[in-house]
């Protein structure tokens, strides 16, 4: 399967603690995205990146978040000092040569701060 | 402010019968339109779009949408629904305040129940 892959699919973990996800997206897809969804709401932008370039950021994503993507390959998004609010769905989206006007998504990585 | 609304939160129709799932945008300057649909425990796959042209948009699976400018509408229809149809639809319009980076501004979503 060549779609976008994220890891870990589910995370729980306790208040306060650091978590690390990490999406690859399709090969030669130079536009990587991260969106945050709730429970019964859409997905919200958090972040963009154009090859290793982070050219946009969410004010929904505090200083307790960092995202990379060393290569204009993988991206990471990690979150420090998580609290109980940081709890949704994180999705990685691609997108390619064509254009930023078909993203690919991929599975998610539910994250449950406990 | 730009911003995408779903009015229903849920629409029930059917098996064989027309669908129709509302969308209705707010943003400056011409709007790019965009369908996914999300099934349980996957990410969000690409239904259709409108960028410019013909007001009628045909998509995957048979899903198309219409393109209404005056009511800034973009509602998804189907002639016939199937039971595997039952998913949640999500309407998203592209944040033309950030230039060419495709950031999309998501509605909150719409479960669609085909009923046998």
């Amino acid at each position: 399967d060549t779609g976008v892959s994220q890891d870990p699919r589910h995370k729980i973990t306790k208040r306060g603690q650091n978590v690390t996800f990490r999406c690859d997206p399709i090969s030669e897809h130079n536009r990587l995205y991260w969106y945050r969804q709730t429970l019964g709401q859409g997905p919200e932008f958090l972040t963009y990146f154009q090859n290793e370039a982070q050219l946009e950021k969410s004010r929904l994503l505090s200083d307790r978040f960092s995202a990379e993507r060393p290569k204009g390959s993988f991206s990471t998004l990690e979150i420090q000092r998580t609290e109980q609010g940081d709890s949704a769905m994180y999705l990685c989206a691609s997108s390619g040569p064509a254009g930023p006007d078909e993203q690919f998504f991929g599975p998610g990585t539910r994250l449950t701060v406990l | 402010a730009q911003s995408v609304a779903q009015p229903e939160d849920q629409v029930n129709v059917a098996e064989g019968n027309p669908l129709t799932v509302k969308c209705t945008y707010s943003v400056s300057g011409n709007p790019y339109l965009f369908w996914y649909v999300q099934y349980p425990n996957r990410g969000l796959q690409f239904l259709l779009k409108y960028i410019t042209g013909d007001n009628l948009v045909k998509g995957s699976y048979g899903f198309e949408a219409e393109f209404n400018k005056s009511q800034t509408s973009f509602h998804l229809k189907k002639p016939s629904a199937l039971v595997s149809d039952s998913a949640l639809y999500f309407c998203a319009v592209r944040d033309m305040r950030s230039g060419n980076t495709g950031k999309l501004i998501f509605g909150q979503g719409t479960t669609l129940q085909v009923k046998p």
